[in-house]
């Protein structure tokens, strides 16, 4: 029972690359979630995906795009890295409206 | 307004001592107040949580105290512990949404 797993663990990028953040859970949540978080600036919502088959957009979403693949996965893309997106990010899932998340080890991203 | 204000930034407390964190917020439509923990190099895991409804909740050494009329509520840590030094963030959820709003967190540090 592993919980939320994210690949990779570290990312380097040069600008202007593309790159997939892979989250996959085994908890059997409907709730999906993507954050960045930045030192001083707490944990800020990039997209979330309330149920299988949709996605909304959270408090930070420009430069990114999201993929609910099926019930256990949730994938974050980066189409054309700028530095200001150098953070680390986190998935996490939830049974329902965000009562309880839970949060995978997250991925540290340095753009270049 | 749909931002948590938390402080301090930092703290250091010797063990046993009592650790105190605050968060403020302007929003009446949140309904729900969860504290996250981390460790260093680890995702965020929830600590305790309490609803507008209740002015106080403990687990074991863990309290939260919560001031409606005042938009206030706040993590006490009694008898603190050097296991006890990770990051805190206080949040607050929308009524019913799906979103978290995370504070900009605190770094405690327990000096043994």
């Amino acid at each position: 029972n592993a919980g939320v797993t994210q690949t990779p663990k570290f990312q380097v990028l040069k600008t202007g690359q593309s790159m997939t953040l892979q989250c996959a859970q085994d908890m059997n949540h409907n709730s999906m979630y993507w954050y960045r978080q930045d030192p001083g600036m707490g944990l800020r919502l990039i997209y979330y995906s309330a149920s299988e088959g949709t996605t909304d957009k959270g408090e930070v979403p420009n430069g990114y795009n999201v993929s609910r693949l099926n019930k256990r996965e949730f994938s974050l893309r980066l189409e054309s890295a700028a530095p200001s997106q150098t953070s680390v990010y986190f998935c996490a899932t939830g049974r329902s409206s965000a009562y309880e998340q839970y949060f995978g080890p997250g991925t540290r991203l340095t753009v270049t | 307004q749909q931002q948590v204000k938390q402080s301090p930034q930092s703290l250091i407390v010797q063990k046993g001592g009592i650790s105190i964190i605050n968060c403020a917020y302007e929003n009446t439509a949140f309904d729900y107040f969860p504290w996250y923990q981390q460790f260093p190099g680890k995702g965020p895991a929830l600590l305790i949580a309490i609803r507008p409804d209740v002015s106080e909740k403990k687990e074991g050494r863990f309290t939260i105290s919560f001031n409606k009329s005042a938009k206030q509520f706040s993590l006490h840590i009694m008898d603190s512990q050097p296991g006890d030094s990770a990051t805190y963030f206080c949040a607050a959820r929308m009524d019913s949404s799906y979103k978290l709003i995370f504070g900009s967190g605190t770094r405690l540090l327990v000096r043994p």
